[in-house]
């Protein structure tokens, strides 16, 4: 059965540092999207991507985050410069159309020190 | 504001008994999606449905529109179902709003 893929498992990164999540999604999906879950909290939406853009992003996703498709398997979230804060759970997820089911994939654990 | 809240917070049962889940919803929504999200932290879909009742194996969705409630339902309950089960709802775009989540644990 196809599935959402993630690199690394666990990041462990200082302060300040960039990072990237990678994500490879069901192949034959068009929508992907990155969640987040801080420790002890509910899941949180990041972004959403369709051709090639983003189509919805949230308040937290600030200028110090981005996603990229760079080829077309894969697709990315970068973070810039990091904060004690973002230490979360990242999921990312697919579908094949608005409103269809999202799949999800097992999820980094970025722990920022 | 767009709110999803579940209730229990925490639940936990003898083996073998019948469970029940709730989600309720303040607007409109294109469809609610049940997930359950596992010790390790991977989150597996189980439904997304807009109306009417869904089944997969002990696992039953409800949802009413009208009450802008729905109803997760184990039956046959088993420790293997250990997990925090999480309700979610699109309002009209694609992405996922999360209620807290329902810990739930089986005890053999």
């Amino acid at each position: 059965e196809p599935e959402v893929t993630q690199t690394p498992s666990h990041q462990v990164t200082q302060m300040g540092q960039e990072v990237i999540l990678r994500c490879v999604p069901i192949s034959n999906h068009l929508y992907f999207y990155w969640y987040r879950q801080i420790l002890g909290q509910k899941v949180e939406f990041l972004v959403s991507f369709y051709n090639n853009e983003i189509s919805e992003k949230s308040e937290i996703f600030d200028d110090q985050f981005s996603v990229e498709r760079p080829d077309g398997s894969n697709f990315t979230l970068k973070i810039r410069s990091t904060k004690l804060e973002d230490s979360a759970m990242y999921f990312c997820a697919s579908s094949s159309g608005v409103g269809y089911e999202q799949y999800f994939g097992p999820g980094t654990r970025l722990t920022v020190t | 504001k767009n709110e999803v809240e579940q209730s229990p917070q925490n639940l936990t049962a003898q083996e073998g008994e019948f469970i029940t889940i709730n989600c309720s919803y303040s607007v409109g929504i294109s469809a609610l999606h049940w997930l359950q999200q596992h010790p390790g932290g991977g989150i597996v879909s189980l439904f997304m449905l807009s109306s009417g009742k869904k089944k997969h194996g002990r696992l039953i969705a409800t949802i009413n529109i009208q009450e802008k409630h729905s109803s997760l339902h184990i039956t046959a309950s088993h420790p293997r179902d250990s997990a925090v089960y999480i309700c979610a709802v699109t309002f009209g775009n694609e992405k996922l709003t999360f209620g807290t989540g329902t810990r739930l644990t089986i005890i053999p």
